[in-house]
């Protein structure tokens, strides 16, 4: 079964831009979160989506918003870039049941570059 | 809330000797509990879970014990190698929260 996948892996952008990552879960993962990792800050949650609805939301400013689509696959958009916003970003899928026995399978991450 | 907490880095060691990372947490129900491992360049891969007090989660030779008495996760492993090298992170996740992350702590083996 193929793993998480996300593209890009690598991104350079300049403040006052705005990004899109996209997210494919494994094949029948219904949920998909994404987290915010960074030197400084570590890893912090942003939000999840669950059947095309935010199901969860992390403490990020309104410039950070996603999406989800009918076939799971997630994307996450930050606009107004800042500098402080160069990060790895990963994005993780599960089951969705609910449970926090539900584990998350995470991807590579997309590493992104704020100049 | 839900914290998580983990010993500082680095931590260097000899190829083949024992290793032991310990990891704390204070939750708000009843949490299943994970160790994650990041090698240089990559995401995050699941090494171990357990779900209940008492499950033992193994993998690769690494094992941690979910000990509600004293809320602790630590992960062990009885003779490491170059190739563990990494950064560890354990964490925990309560009903639908999102998992809840130590600092992690980064493992440097010399041959």
């Amino acid at each position: 079964k193929a793993g998480v996948t996300q593209t890009p892996r690598y991104l350079i952008k300049t403040r006052g831009q705005q990004v899109t990552l996209s997210c494919s879960p494994i094949s029948g993962h219904r949920s998909v979160s994404w987290y915010q990792q960074t030197p400084g800050q570590g890893l912090q949650f942003l939000f999840e989506y669950f059947s095309e609805t935010q199901r969860n939301k992390g403490n990020f400013p309104g410039r950070f918003s996603g999406r989800q689509f009918s076939n799971s696959r997630s994307e996450m958009n930050v606009s107004t870039l800042e500098l402080g916003d160069s990060a790895l970003y990963l994005c993780a899928s599960s089951l969705g049941e609910g449970a926090s026995t539900d584990t998350q399978y995470f991807g590579p991450g997309t590493r992104l570059t704020v100049l | 809330g839900n914290s998580v907490t983990q010993m500082e880095g680095p931590v260097t060691l000899s190829e083949e000797a024992f290793l032991t990372i310990n990891c704390t947490y204070t939750a708000t129900g009843y949490p299943s509990l994970f160790w994650y491992v990041q090698y240089p360049g990559e995401g995050l891969q699941l090494l171990l879970k357990a779900t209940k007090a008492d499950d033992k989660g193994s993998n690769k030779g690494f094992e941690a014990t979910y000990r509600k008495e004293t809320t602790s996760f630590h992960l062990e492993k009885g003779s490491v190698q170059v190739s563990d090298s990494a950064v560890y992170f354990c964490a925990l996740r309560t009903g639908r929260r999102a998992l809840t992350f130590g600092s992690g702590t980064r493992l440097q083996v010399q041959p």
